[in-house]
This record gives structure tokens, sequence and C-alpha cells, in this order.
């Protein structure tokens, strides 16, 4: 079955220290999103990719970094210069044009 | 620019009376509009796209969304509301002549369904 996986569901963190979340797809999508979602704003873009190597900032980059070494995978890192991490991290791939398909979600409480 | 408006932050139904959540979108060109569903601590769900063709677009678990280029509108609808249908419904947005193909979320309607 094809699809996304986020991992892990649940993450906590000392405030301070950076993070990774993961994300993996085997949808064969080349395109793969990182969004924040806070109670009331919706999903706000992070970063994106549309091809391996290759990806750029969103509305919300700052304090958050990526790699796309990979076609399937698309890890982000929160760090410490993220003001306030505390949030539902949704990762999602799609082909161009077409709805994005998500993952669960990541919960990443920082402390 | 694209941009998108759900102007209810909840909208509060009886089970088995019809349900609308409003949608209503701004783009430079022509829009590509979908809507999406979120049940708790998990990610999004594709309900139904606009992309051309008929205004009147069906999609999963009997819900319709009509397009209205005039009034630039893409409201979501049900005939009759189930207990179950009760989630986050995010209505997007993606101008096909922007040149971007990131779509703009709104900000989601939380959709109540009383039994």
């Amino acid at each position: 079955d094809g699809g996304i996986t986020q991992s892990p569901k649940y993450l906590f963190r000392k405030e301070g220290q950076n993070v990774t979340l993961s994300c993996e797809q085997n949808l064969n999508h080349d395109a793969m999103y990182w969004y924040r979602q806070d109670p009331g704003q919706g999903l706000r873009l992070i970063y994106y990719s549309q091809i391996v190597n290759d990806f750029q900032k969103g509305d919300i980059a700052e304090g958050y970094s990526v790699s796309r070494e990979k076609k399937e995978s698309f890890p982000l890192t929160v760090t410490s210069a993220q003001k306030n991490p505390t949030a539902f991290y949704l990762c999602a791939s799609s082909v161009e044009g077409l709805p994005l398909h998500f993952g669960n979600g990541t919960r990443l409480t920082v402390t | 620019a694209q941009s998108v408006a759900q102007p209810e932050d909840q909208v509060n139904v009886a089970e088995g009376n019809p349900l609308t959540v409003k949608c209503t979108y701004s783009v430079s060109g022509n829009p590509y509009l979908f809507w999406y569903v979120q049940y708790p601590n998990r990610g999004l769900q594709f309900l139904l796209k606009y992309i051309t063709g008929d205004n009147l677009v069906k999609g999963s678990y009997g819900f319709e969304a009509e397009f209205n280029k005039s009034q630039t509108s893409f409201h979501l609808k049900k005939p009759s509301a189930l207990v179950s249908d009760s989630a986050l419904y995010f209505c997007a947005v993606r101008d096909i002549t922007g040149g971007s193909y990131i779509p703009t979320f709104g900000r989601g309607t939380s959709l109540i369904v009383h039994p």
C-alpha cells in the first residue's frame, strides 16, 4: 500500500536541542512538503522540494532545515533557533497539479 | 497571489440535516480548488477537487462542492450530515496560471454534527 510515513507520532524535547522529524513516501512523487499546524492558524508551509537535491523555503522557514538526498525521504530538522517549536508537523507529497497526500503527522512538544 | 478564506471557525448541524462549509478564494488566473478533511491527530485526507468542467463536483463520503466563478466560492455540501462527519475541513486553492504549484490552505472550519 502506497503512502507517507511520518515518525515518530509524538516527540518530546528539551529547549535548546535540535530534533529531526522523519518523512518517507513510497508513492514515487517528485514533490514533497512540510507544513506546521497550530490551532486556529491552518497549515503554514515550512519547506518544499520539487526534485532530489533541491528545496525551497516556504512562508515560515526560519529555525528549520531540510534535506532531500533521496526521492523517498524529506526529513525536517527543528533547530534551537526556532522560537516556538511546539506544534503538529505534517509532511505531504504530490504529483504536480494533483492533490497532496499527507502523512499522519508528528506532534512535537518542547519544554 | 492566491488566497483562500473560510469565514466560519465552526459549523454546527443536526444529524440528518444538510450541511454547508463555506470557502471563498482569490487568484489572478484560473483556480484549482480542493477540499480536505482532518480527524483528530491525523493528517489531511483529500475529499474532492475542481479543475475544470462541471461546476458541481462530487467527492468522497457523499460530499460535493459547487464552484461559483462569479462569487469566487467553492462551498462544501452534503445533503444529510452524519455524526461521523464531525471533523476539521480545509479548503485549498492553487492558481493554475500563477506559476506556482503550491496550494494555499484556509484556516479550517470545525464541523460538529449533533446526534
